[in-house]
C-alpha cells in the first residue's frame, strides 16, 4: 500500500545535540511537508518542498534543516539551535494539483532528555 | 491574508447525538477546503474536501460538511455521534497564490468528545 513512513515514532535528545527525523513516500507526490504540532496551537508548516533539490522556509523554520536529494525523502533536523524541541512532528505529502488533499505519515515524538 | 477559524476547542456530545463542529475561513477567492481527523498519537486523516462542485460534500464515517460561500463556512456535521468519533477534528483551506507550494492553512483544531 502507498503511504507516508515515519520514523522514529519516538525520539529523545539530550543537550546540544543534532536529531533527525526520517519521512519516506511511496506516493510519487512532488510536494512534502514537515509541520510541529504543540497542545492546542494546532499544526505549524516548518519547512516544505516542492520539487527535489529545493526547499522553502515555513512559518517556523528557525533551529532545523532540511534536505530533498530524492523525490520519495524528506528529512528534518533538528538542531541545538533550537531550544524547545519537544513536540509532535507531522510529515505530509500531495501531488500537484492545488485542489489534492495533502497526506500525513503517523508522527514523530520527540523529547528531551 | 487568508485564515480558518474553528469555534470552540472542545465539543462534547452524548453517543447518538447530533455532531457539528464549526469552521469559518477568509478568503478573497474561491477556496478550496478539508476537514481533517487526528486520533491519539497518530497522524491526520483526511475525511472530505470541498473544492468545487456540490457544496454539500460527504465524507467518511458518516461526515458530511456543506460549503455555504455567503456566510465563508465550512461545517463538519455527522447525524449520530459513536464512541469511536472521539478525537480533535482540523478544518484546512488552501493557500492561494503563486508558487504557495500546496501550503495548507490550518485550524487551531476541536477536540470532541462522545460521552456513553
Amino acid at each position: 500500500d502507498g503511504g507516508i513512513t515515519q520514523s522514529p515514532k519516538y525520539l529523545f535528545r539530550k543537550e546540544g545535540q543534532n536529531v533527525t527525523l526520517s519521512c519516506e513516500q511511496n506516493l510519487n507526490h512532488d510536494a512534502m511537508y514537515w509541520y510541529r504540532q504543540d497542545p492546542g496551537q494546532g499544526l505549524r508548516l516548518i519547512y516544505y518542498s516542492q520539487i527535489v533539490n529545493d526547499f522553502q522556509k515555513g512559518d517556523i523554520a528557525e533551529g532545523y534543516s532540511v534536505s530533498r536529494e530524492k523525490k520519495e525523502s524528506f528529512p528534518l533536523t533538528v538542531t541545538s539551535a533550537q531550544k524547545n524541541p519537544t513536540a509532535f512532528y507531522l510529515c505530509a505529502s500531495k501531488s500537484q494539483p492545488r485542489n489534492q488533499p495533502q497526506h500525513f505519515g503517523d508522527g514523530t515524538r520527540l523529547s528531551i532528555l | 491574508a487568508q485564515s480558518v477559524t474553528q469555534l470552540g476547542s472542545h465539543v462534547s456530545v452524548s453517543e447518538g447525538a447530533l455532531v457539528l463542529l464549526r469552521c469559518n475561513y477568509s478568503s478573497s477567492v474561491p477556496p478550496y477546503l478539508f476537514w481533517y481527523v487526528q486520533y491519539p498519537n497518530q497522524g491526520l486523516q483526511l475525511l472530505l474536501k470541498y473544492t468545487t462542485g456540490a457544496t454539500l460534500v460527504k465524507g467518511i464515517n458518516g461526515f458530511e460538511a456543506e460549503f455555504k460561500k455567503s456566510e465563508t463556512s465550512f461545517h463538519l456535521t455527522k447525524p449520530s455521534a459513536h464512541m469511536s468519533d472521539a478525537a480533535e477534528y482540523f478544518c484546512a483551506v488552501s493557500e492561494w497564490g503563486y508558487n504557495q507550494g500546496g501550503k495548507l492553512i490550518f485550524g487551531q483544531g476541536t477536540e470532541l468528545s462522545v460521552k456513553p
